[in-house]
């Protein structure tokens, strides 16, 4: 089975960095996804991790650690609007199942 | 380029009453089809995926249940709600061997 555990809760403040860990259990998956939600809306997704290692996409980056069964977004000059929920996701690779399982997500909030 | 749409985008119904709730994607062919459901605050459980016309994978057994009757239409439906069904309904579409996955708008629904 799989499941990744992410922190319910962050607090930053506006031009700062944060980053969001997702540590995982599962017997093997393609990648490591995230995805942003901002209240009332639909997730979208921000990047991925095929591979171990940095990837970087103008003020957000993921990281991925397949050893350590770990991963993490780090969010860079933090604005306001980066207040929302982010979701770490992989697709695992048992047979047949082509659905993304979701970490339970962690609320960022952005102070002034 | 490719879209996604759900509706409603809210809906309140009283317990024991019936659903269906339709999502529908535009710009692309045979894509992988998803239903989430999402209780507030919380994380993304899947419910029912499909990969092709007619053919539905069901993650969680309940009182809920999904069809594909056209390649880029999914339906989520129920004979009878219960107060529990109460959530924000999420399709969302993968292109096969893709990373990304794409959400609908959502639709809000409130059991009473």
């Amino acid at each position: 089975g799989q499941s990744l555990e992410q922190p319910s809760e962050v607090t930053a403040v506006e031009g700062a960095i944060v980053q969001i860990n997702c540590t995982y259990q599962t017997s093997g998956f393609y990648g490591l996804s995230w995805y942003q939600q901002h209240d009332g809306g639909a997730p979208t997704f921000l990047s991925y991790n095929a591979l171990d290692g940095l990837e970087e996409t103008g003020r957000f980056s993921s990281f991925l650690s397949r050893s350590d069964s770990y991963g993490y977004l780090l969010l860079q000059e933090l604005q306001m609007k980066d207040s929302a929920s982010y979701f770490c996701a992989v697709r695992p690779m048992d047979t047949g199942r082509r659905a993304l399982t979701f970490g339970s997500g962690t609320r960022l909030q952005v102070q002034p | 380029s490719q879209t996604i749409h759900q509706w409603p985008a809210t809906l309140v119904q009283p317990v024991g009453s019936p659903l269906s709730l339709e999502c529908t994607v535009e710009g692309t062919s045979n894509p992988n089809l998803y239903w989430y459901r999402q209780a507030a605050g919380r994380g993304l459980q899947l419910l029912f995926y499909s990969v092709g016309i007619g053919q539905i994978s069901s993650e969680v057994p309940q009182n809920l249940s999904a069809s594909r009757p056209q390649d880029r239409q999914f339906i989520l439906s129920s004979k009878k709600l219960l107060l529990s069904d109460s959530g924000f309904y999420l399709c969302a579409w993968r292109e096969d061997r893709a990373y990304e996955q794409y959400f609908g708008p959502g639709t809000r629904l409130t059991v009473t």
